[in-house]
């Protein structure tokens, strides 16, 4: 059972759209959430993360929209770009640094 | 540089053959893990550890050993690998001050 489910599994958009990528939890401990993404043959890496005490947090063309009430929190990547093809993973944590809960990852592809 | 080194990066082997994909840190990180990563599951939590002979299981944890002699190093160890243990892994260690996880490369696993 996936305590954290993401959806799309893969999504395209042209260049200077803007994606967008959802997850949703069940379970109100979870008190940290952060989004890594991927690229082909490298580890995921930290893009951005947010805490359940805000509702936006914003670093440059990436932005988490985060509904408590909803437990549902979403990436938007503004203004797309090829070099933004990648996988991302969002995941959850009870702020436990050993436990991320993942979900099944998205595949961008941004088309030129 | 601050990373995460695993290796092999790439293995082929046979059912029951005993295998050991090293991972070695220089960020004198308290906490490792390795995870699985599969098509459609994401991220699963193979096994952790919290500091040096502390380790748990995390969330798919059969067929596999670890141990933490020392900081730095956190070898997962398949005794008798199985075709469905096929997967592309990570490992990843946390520092105590944030709860960012900083990912190797990957190894990709293939049991014929």
């Amino acid at each position: 059972q996936q305590q954290v489910k993401q959806s799309p599994q893969s999504l395209i958009v042209q260049k200077g759209g803007i994606s967008i990528i959802n997850c949703a939890y069940e379970n109100t401990a979870f008190d940290y959430f952060p989004w890594y993404q991927q690229f082909p043959g490298k580890g995921p890496a930290l893009l951005i993360a947010i805490r359940p005490d805000v509702s936006e947090k914003k670093e440059g063309r990436f932005t988490i929209s985060f509904n408590k009430s909803a437990k549902q929190f979403s990436l938007h990547i503004m203004d797309s770009q090829p070099g933004d093809s990648a996988t991302y993973f969002c995941a959850a944590s009870m702020d436990n640094f050993n436990k991320f809960y993942f979900g099944s990852g998205t595949k961008l592809n941004v088309k030129p | 540089e601050a990373q995460v080194t695993q290796n092999p990066r790439y293995l082929i082997t046979v059912t029951g053959k005993k295998l050991t994909v090293t991972c070695s840190q220089n960020m004198n990180h308290e906490y490792m893990s390795w995870y699985r990563q599969d098509p459609g599951l994401g991220l699963r939590q193979i096994y952790y550890s919290m500091n040096v002979e502390v380790t748990d299981k995390g969330d798919v944890p059969e067929g596999y050993k670890v141990s933490r002699k020392e900081k730095r190093n956190f070898p997962l160890i398949l005794e008798s690998p199985s075709p469905n243990q096929t997967s592309l892994y990570f490992c990843a260690s946390v520092g105590s001050l944030r709860p960012e996880a900083f990912f190797g490369q990957g190894t990709r696993l293939t049991v014929v």
